[in-house]
């Protein structure tokens, strides 16, 4: 089982706010990234390090963190945000990477 | 921009060994963490390791035994050898640029991956 736990599933109503989680005890010494991935495709990061987008990513994308929690919240979800949510960051021993299980965003 | 493409059988026997190269191309292969990750047909990615410009590596303790990954910079290319490879093996293999290691002002770790190759398919079968 992975370090890093998510919700399997998750949906939401088009133009409404969307919470996606990821939880792990790593995550109280390190950031997780998200990464977005539409079938066939390979995934894309969409938020790093506190709350960084890179360059092309909407702004309706952002980070939070809490305590052994990660969340990313798509304000005004919209239809192309439907798609699998990796989160990444490092394990509890702190030397190697790990992802969690991922969850799937269903815009409704 | 830089740019990662997967090359390799996309059959492997079962017990043999699973050989991937990832050609970079758009920019240089020093820095950065030079990476594969995995992904089992419905599951979720699983990392696989990295290795530095150096030639220092970091495995996966689930595969370790098994994994060794290379570089030759001066073909921008880095490589993935999987040994002993049973079905449970089969995935979409991806080789993945690592972002340097960042610390925020609290001290606080970051890091990301990108960009990724497309992926490429490996079936473990006979």
């Amino acid at each position: 089982s992975s370090e890093l736990t998510q919700d399997p599933a998750v949906s939401v109503a088009l133009g409404q706010t969307v919470r996606i989680t990821c939880q792990g005890d790593s995550l109280r010494r390190f950031y997780a990234s998200w990464y977005q991935q539409k079938p066939g495709q390979a995934p894309v990061v969409v938020i790093y390090g506190e709350n960084n987008r890179p360059s092309g990513i909407p702004d309706r994308f952002s980070a939070s963190n809490s305590g052994n929690t990660a969340s990313l919240t798509i304000t005004g979800a919209q239809a192309e945000d439907e798609a699998d949510y990796h989160c990444n960051s490092r394990d509890s021993s702190g030397y190697h990477q790990v992802f969690g299980g991922g969850t799937k965003l269903t815009v409704l | 921009q830089v740019q990662l493409q997967e090359s390799g059988p996309g059959l492997v026997k079962p017990s043999e060994t699973l050989s991937l190269t990832c050609t970079v191309s758009g920019g240089s292969i020093s820095s950065y963490y030079w990476t594969w990750i995995r992904q089992p047909p419905g599951k979720g990615l699983e990392w696989i390791g990295y290795i530095y410009n150096t030639g220092s590596t970091s495995y996966n303790p689930s595969v370790k035994s098994r994994v060794t990954i290379s570089i030759d910079t001066s073909k921008k290319q880095f490589s993935l050898r999987l040994s002993s490879v049973t079905a449970a093996d089969t995935a979409v293999y991806y080789c993945v640029r690592g972002s340097g290691e960042y610390y925020d002002t609290r001290g606080y770790y970051y890091g990301w991956f990108d960009p990724w190759g497309q992926g490429t398919l490996v079936t473990v079968s006979s």
